[in-house]
């Protein structure tokens, strides 16, 4: 089992649809929790960290359900621009603070 | 600005000929990464350094090297590179382990 699971893509979504990516993590001891967008070619860029109480921004909101090990990331009204792989990454500090990405999910938002 | 910058942005060595990536970085953090990332894969990390302490992954080949002469500059060596080692390498920064990583542009190699 992959420490890190995401939904399988790609996801095709019209304009102005909401989507939802979730992500589950196999080590309970983890301790930060990221979600990153990639453009194709282009480097990983940390859209948002999640906290425990859940965060916003803009149209993005984060979750996070410990109990469950389990995150989430909604995007409400898509836009083009948000077409991406969109990583689920976690922070395991007892190996040294080493990032475990998830494989990401594609999105692709339609006109 | 950029923040973390990685030259080249594209490299095209021989099979077996020695090259050397770079990373800086205008944030002053502590630790420097390096990854590789090769199509349709996750980023693997290859090693990183906490300030001067160098920290190997077990299974980062030995043909992988790096080297952190101060806290902007990292570098990364590749001995003798194979075909197999054609990717994206990306270098990241954070200011302590625990926090946000932020990744340079990387750098596209290629093996001839």
């Amino acid at each position: 089992r992959k420490e890190v699971e995401q939904d399988p893509g790609p996801f095709n979504v019209p304009e102005g649809a909401t989507v939802a990516f979730n992500c589950t993590y196999s080590n309970s001891a983890s301790q930060s929790f990221f979600w990153y967008r990639q453009d194709c070619r282009k480097e990983p860029k940390l859209l948002m960290s999640v906290y425990s109480s859940g965060n916003e921004d803009g149209r993005f909101t984060a979750q996070l359900n410990r109990a469950s090990q389990y995150i989430s990331l909604l995007i409400r009204d898509s836009k083009l621009s948000d077409s991406a792989t969109y990583l689920c990454v976690v922070n395991n500090y007892n190996q040294g603070g080493k990032l475990i990405f998830g494989q990401g999910t594609e999105l692709s938002v339609k006109p | 600005d950029a923040m973390v910058i990685q030259n080249p942005r594209y490299q095209v060595t021989q099979f077996g000929k020695p090259v050397t990536l770079s990373c800086s970085q205008t944030l002053n953090h502590n630790v420097m990464y390096w990854y590789q990332q090769k199509s349709s894969q996750a980023p693997k990390l290859l090693f990183h350094y906490y300030d001067k302490d160098f920290n190997n992954e077990a299974d980062t080949p030995d043909n992988f090297q790096s080297r952190r002469p101060n806290t902007s500059f990292c570098f990364l060596d590749i001995r003798s590179p194979g075909l197999g080692d054609a990717a994206m390498y990306l270098c990241a920064t954070s200011r302590d382990p625990t926090g946000e990583q932020y990744f340079g542009p990387g750098t596209r190699l290629t093996v001839t």
